[in-house]
């Protein structure tokens, strides 16, 4: 069975304190990872798209990398606007453009 | 501007009522969906379309349903709300292919 497993569920950090975000995913024949970031009563919003192992994404203080068993997202310096709760969700090649979402990380960054 | 747009963004109905929940996308996506989540909980797709006229259940059962009679509109219909459908409501779209989706703002519905 498809899995999509994120840890931890919840991550306190103080403002500067880099630290890393898992996404571990059970998928047969994975097409794509992807990071999304939702803020409390909004849409998730896209951050990035990792297609095959080793493949690093960057965008301003985070940076996204993939192997073929789990996802890390890098967190530089976070900021209190980078609290947030972090979804990653997976795209098999059976299944057209469908997305299988994991449970997310809540970050707090704390000032 | 290029956006997916949701109405309303709250709701709060009683028992029994037909509700239809708009989404409308301007980036000309031929995809969309319509996701469910609870809070604190992980997105479940309920329904979704590849383009005109064509509609398919996801992976979460949901007494809703949809229509894409329009490549940028993607309404859902709730005949009879419940208490058991407060939830909110998610729509996305995606380009043709391979490709991220991109979410609107979410309606969060309350049945009462």
């Amino acid at each position: 069975e498809d899995q999509v497993t994120q840890s931890p569920e919840a991550l306190r950090l103080q403002e500067g304190e880099s630290s890393s975000l898992n996404c571990s995913y059970t998928v047969s024949g994975l097409r794509g990872l992807f990071w999304y970031r939702q803020d409390p009563g909004k849409g998730p919003e896209f951050l990035f798209t990792l297609y095959s192992a080793g493949e690093e994404k960057e965008k301003e203080r985070l940076k996204a990398t993939l192997t073929k068993k789990e996802s890390f997202l890098h967190i530089t310096a976070p900021k209190p606007e980078d609290s947030a709760t972090y979804l990653c969700a997976v795209q098999k090649e059976t299944s057209g453009s469908r997305l299988t979402f994991g449970e997310g990380t809540q970050l707090t960054v704390n000032p | 501007e290029a956006d997916i747009y949701q109405t309303p963004r709250y709701l709060v109905i009683g028992t029994g009522k037909k509700i239809t929940l708009e989404c409308s996308q301007t980036m000309g996506h031929d995809k969309m969906y319509w996701y469910q989540q609870d809070p604190g909980m992980e997105l479940h797709l309920i329904h979704y379309s590849y383009g005109v006229n064509s509609t398919e259940k996801g992976d979460l059962s949901s007494e809703s349903t949809v229509s894409r009679i329009r490549t940028e509109h993607f309404p859902l219909t709730l005949e009879s709300a419940r208490p058991s459908h407060t939830s909110q409501y998610l729509c996305a779209s995606s380009t043709y292919g391979v490709g991220e989706q991109y979410f609107g703002p979410g309606t969060r519905l309350t049945v009462t």
